[in-house]
């Protein structure tokens, strides 16, 4: 069975501090896809990456970056520096690598990231 | 690239009535469509999957008289909820795919807040 697991339920921390967001997953599959996606309080859902299994290289993009470990199942995402505009909720995903059109996620039930003054 | 509109951002309705809301990718030829469900504080939960020129693939659970989907265009899909009830008070959310052959990126759009009276 396919799970996603983000321990952290709610996360809070001080503008400029570093946050580690956790995500653990299971698959039976040896080729799937990972993403993690933003939501703000405004609702609407950014991608922030994706990532498939074949690639451990770890990523990183402004102040983001993300730690792909096959190992361990995790893909973990770090904000360097935190800042208020941070403050969302942040989903982890899985996605199996299948043809035809059954290539639904299946999500994490998110952290929710505060990030205060 | 990869915007995905959604209209409306936010509707109230009498119970009884019917509310349709569009999903539309801006920018791009979305090969799938997804709906979802949120409801507050927690994960999505996908309703159904479309594709264009197909029947929607339901997800367990979704009854599909209710909640009914059109994929007309390859970069419109609608969801219709008929007889709204309040228990359908929540949060759509659309999601447009694009494609490789083993993969697809969602990209969604902002939302549509539900509420029935």
């Amino acid at each position: 069975a396919q799970k996603v697991t983000q321990a952290q339920t709610e996360i809070s921390v001080v503008e400029k501090e570093d946050v580690t967001l956790d995500c653990v997953y299971e698959t039976r599959d040896t080729t799937y896809y990972l993403f993690w996606y933003k939501q703000p309080p405004s609702g609407e859902l950014v991608f922030l990456i994706r990532r498939n299994s074949f690639d451990e290289q770890n990523e990183i993009s402004g102040r983001y970056s993300w730690n792909f470990q096959k190992s361990t199942s995790s893909f973990n995402f770090t904000i360097t520096a935190s800042q208020v505009v941070d403050s969302a909720v942040y989903f982890c995903a899985l996605s199996e690598a299948r043809a035809g059109n059954n290539r639904k996620l299946i999500w994490g039930l998110g952290t929710s990231l505060a990030v205060n003054p | 690239g990869a915007v995905v509109s959604q209209h409306p951002s936010r509707v109230i309705c009498k119970s009884g009535t019917s509310v349709k809301i569009e999903c539309r990718s801006l920018d791009f030829q979305a090969t799938t469509m997804f709906w979802y469900r949120q409801f507050p504080k927690q994960s999505l939960m996908l309703m159904a999957t479309s594709n264009e020129g197909s029947k929607a693939t339901y997800e367990q659970g979704v009854e599909k008289d209710k909640f009914l989907i059109n994929h007309a265009s390859l970069t419109l899909s609608t969801l219709t909820v008929t007889s709204a009830h309040p228990e359908d008070s929540s949060f759509y959310i659309c999601s447009a795919g694009t494609s490789g052959r083993w993969v697809e990126t969602q990209y969604f759009g902002p939302g549509t807040r539900l509420l029935v009276l």
